[in-house]
């Protein structure tokens, strides 16, 4: 079975411009979180989306967005890229919208972004 | 792989050993605790969990351990191996939310 599948896998962009990266959960999975892991640290939420609808939304400015899919895909959109948003970001999918013993994240490689 | 562990905390132990990394969690009102492992070039890997109406749940291998009343939280790692070499996440959450909150994590290292 494939797992959580991110892409690009890496991505070099400039100040101001925009990106877009994309998940694809497990087959199954409902639910798509994307977190933001600067180097060196934990990784911090950006959002849930579960069953196309938002569930959720880290403490992040409103450059950031995302939307889910009837596939149950997700795309997370960042515009007027800074530098401070080079990081891996991170795509998690469960199969329902609650954390509970038998419904974990699972998450993907992720996409490196760097921003110059 | 980018290392995951630039400037973590590092503990390193001897093939064979036990290892414990400890967590201090930050949210009173957290119910559900999670330890995570990340490899180099991966993304964080569920170890194990628990609730906060438990103080100690066991897996293969590994054991949590909850403190509520001091807010602490701890991995015990079994007879630790080289593939054990990794940062280790302890991670938090309120209601079944998915807005899961990371520590800063601990690197382990394996001495073979």
């Amino acid at each position: 079975d494939a797992g959580v599948t991110q892409s690009p896998t890496h991505l070099i962009k400039t100040r101001g411009q925009h990106v877009t990266l994309r998940c694809s959960p497990i087959s199954g999975h409902k639910s798509v979180s994307w977190y933001q892991q600067v180097l060196g640290q934990g990784p911090q939420f950006i959002f849930q989306y579960y069953e196309k609808e938002e569930r959720g939304r880290g403490n992040f400015p409103d450059r950031f967005s995302a939307r889910q899919f009837p596939n149950y895909s997700s795309e997370l959109n960042v515009n007027a890229l800074l530098l401070g948003d080079s990081a891996l970001y991170l795509c998690a999918s469960s199969p329902g919208s609650a954390l509970t013993g038998a419904n974990v994240l699972t998450f993907g490689a992720g996409s490196r972004l760097t921003v110059l | 792989g980018e290392s995951v562990g630039l400037h973590l905390p590092t503990l390193s132990v001897q093939e064979g050993d036990n290892s414990i990394i400890n967590c201090a969690y930050s949210n009173s009102a957290s119910d559900y605790f999670i330890w995570y492992k990340q490899e180099s070039g991966k993304g964080p890997q569920f170890i194990i969990d628990i609730r906060s109406n438990m103080d100690k749940r066991q897996g293969q291998r590994v054991t949590v351990l909850l403190n509520k009343t001091v807010k602490h939280l701890s991995l015990q790692i079994a007879a630790t191996q080289p593939g054990d070499s990794a940062v280790y996440f302890c991670a938090e959450t309120t209601g079944g939310y998915q807005k899961v909150t990371f520590g800063t994590g601990t690197k382990l290292q394996v001495i073979p």
